[in-house]
Order: structure tokens, then sequence, then C-alpha cells
């Protein structure tokens, strides 16, 4: 069946540090990918997305995440992380079925 | 202000006492879902609906319903709840399901003694 990874449960990182997430999915076809956050007590939030062209994407708050096809992979990349990214980041990834998948999140923790 | 409301926010109720969690959305969108979010299993969704009764079940769908009687607005049925059903809940919505930009509600905390 296809599915979603994300094979990072809990992250610990000292602040400035760099920050790499990893998410794969199974499937061959064309797909969109997404990733969203969300921090402690609230809902999720859009952090970027992947349509087509440039398979390296910005998003806000100085993330980025990168598209590679032969690896069925979209990682989320931050070059210096801040307390304030605390928080749980989820992979979505739309392409069969019609519908949105969601990894089972990673927790990322901060410490100033 | 678009944004999609979910009611109630919190709720403590009993084994089998029947519950609705009410959705709505302003923003004029096709795509609803229901997710319910529990430790260390991420994000499940329940159901989906494409459109206007339009309907269909996503991962955990056993012990729910749903209906999609007006565009706007997308309520979770709780038939019989029982404490495996204790939970956070969220509402979603989005204009398109290709598109994959889901605005959630705030979430509702349901908890099933």
């Amino acid at each position: 069946a296809q599915s979603v990874s994300q094979h990072n449960h809990h992250v610990i990182l000292s602040e400035a540090a760099s920050l790499e997430l990893g998410c794969n999915y199974s499937y061959g076809g064309t797909v969109n990918l997404f990733w969203y956050v969300q921090y402690p007590g609230q809902h999720l939030q859009l952090l970027l997305k992947y349509f087509s062209g440039d398979p390296l994407v910005k998003g806000i708050k100085g993330f980025e995440a990168e598209f590679i096809k032969s690896k069925f992979s979209f990682n989320l990349r931050k070059p210096s992380v801040q307390w304030s990214d605390t928080a749980e980041y989820f992979c979505a990834v739309n392409g069969w079925a019609n519908n949105l998948f969601f990894g089972t999140g990673t927790r990322l923790t901060v410490i100033p | 202000e678009a944004q999609v409301t979910q009611n109630p926010r919190y709720l403590i109720t009993v084994t089998g006492k029947k519950l609705t969690v009410t959705c709505s959305q302003n923003m004029n969108h096709e795509y609803m879902s229901w997710y319910r979010q529990d430790p260390g299993l991420g994000l499940r969704q329940i159901y989906y609906s494409m459109n206007v009764e339009v309907t269909d079940k996503g991962d955990v769908p056993e012990g729910y319903k749903v209906s999609r009687k007006e565009k706007r607005n997308f309520p979770l049925i709780l038939e019989s709840p029982s404490p495996n059903q204790t939970s956070l809940y969220f509402c979603a919505s989005s204009r398109t399901v290709g598109t994959g930009e889901l605005f959630f509600g705030e979430g509702s905390r349901l908890t099933v003694l």
C-alpha cells in the first residue's frame, strides 16, 4: 500500500544546529508534497509545498525542502534552528487516490 | 477572516452518549476532512469529502459518521462513543484536494469516560 514515512520520531538539537528531517513516500507516479508544522497547543499550518519545477523549495521561517524523485524523498532542512522552531513536523503527500496522506510526524525539540 | 471553526473545543462525555463535533469553513472550499491525532500515531484520517453529498472513508472510520449536506459544514458524529475514541480531533478544508493546502481548525479535545 502507498504510504508516507517519517523515520525520525523525536529530534533534539541545540540552537544554531542544522536540521534535516526525513520524509519518504512509496508511490511511483506524480505527487504533490508538503510539510506542515504544529507548534505546541496549536493546529497544523502549511510550511512549504512542492508541485513541480525546481526541486528545492523554500518555505516560511527559513525552512527549505528538496524533492529527490529517484529516492522518493522530500526532506526538510534548516541551516540554523531556533528555540521557536520547537514543534511537531508532518510530511504529507497527495498523489494516489486523490487524497492527502500524512506521515506520523517528527517532534523537534530545540534546546536554548 | 478565513477560518475553519470547530465546536466544541473541549468535551468530556461518557460511553454510549451520542455526540456531534461541528465543523464549518467560510472559504467556499470543496474538500473537507476529519483527522484524529494520538501520541505516537500522528494524524490519521477518519473521513473526507470531495464536495457536497460526496463522502468517503479514511484510514480509521470505525465508530464515526459524517455528512456533507452543505458545502460549508462537515459534522463528525460519534453515535456511541467509546474510550478508545478519546483523542484530539481536527477538521480541515482545502479549495481542492489537489492543492493539498489544508486549513485546519483549532482542534477538539474529546475525552470519553
